[in-house]
């Protein structure tokens, strides 16, 4: 398995600002995933972020709202953009490990007012 | 996404054993996975199965696949307290996964 670090793990922010989270891995890793899993309900696949390329999103995700970096193997950021109360929710990185599986971090909780 | 249904709560008494149920409606995934949450954190992969096997074991986890009926289940035997959380059936192709909306379980003494 892979060791994800995410960071903030938790964070209350007000409506209208911007929220980057961090994702460390300890491996180099193919593929990294951001999601969603708002309040009570399961988890949406946001987006694929590429290393060294713009990310690829899902239908319903924009890069102006969800803006990613993928500087390299190991490092994603996601950044939640000109934030309102309908974004409070869990952030999670996920990647390919060495065994072809996915693994989570601990997720980032995002509450805004 | 496909759609992945699960029923939303489980209560169960310590020691007993734990049946969850899933169905799934993409026949194509090559995988399909349960993972586990536990409150305030992320997503512990608990186990998976390869789609051209009908079950696997691995120690108190039991998986039993039905591909004709799309239905897969997870059995947690000797239920223990530390197993309360939240249990989510995932499946999907190319690492992109569908979930389900998790179920609760709750293990009562």
């Amino acid at each position: 398995s892979a060791v994800i670090s995410q960071k903030p793990s938790r964070d209350i922010c007000q409506r209208g600002t911007s929220l980057t989270i961090q994702c460390q891995v300890d491996s180099q890793v193919t593929m990294m995933f951001w999601y969603r899993q708002q309040p009570g309900q399961s988890l949406t696949l946001i987006a694929t972020a590429n290393q060294g390329s713009e990310a690829t999103y899902e239908s319903g995700f924009v890069i102006d709202k969800f803006p990613i970096s993928r500087p390299n193997l190991t490092f994603s950021t996601l950044t939640v953009s000109n934030m309102s109360p309908e974004d409070s929710s869990i952030y999670l990185c996920s990647v390919v490990a060495t065994n072809e599986k996915l693994f989570f971090g601990s997720g980032t909780q995002l509450s805004v007012l | 996404g496909e759609d992945v249904e699960q029923s939303l709560f489980l209560s169960v008494r310590e020691g007993d054993s734990s049946v969850i149920n899933c169905t799934y409606t993409d026949s194509s995934s090559t995988y399909l996975y349960w993972y586990k949450q536990e409150p305030g954190a992320g997503l512990q992969l608990l186990t998976y199965i390869f789609s051209n096997m009908d079950m696997k074991q691995d120690q108190r986890l039991t998986v039993l696949l039905n591909k004709k009926d799309k239905h897969l289940s997870l059995r947690i035997a000797d239920t223990q307290t530390g197993d309360s959380a939240i249990y989510f059936c995932a499946e999907g192709n190319d690492y992109k996964l569908s979930f389900g909306a998790g179920t609760t379980v709750t293990v009562r003494a």
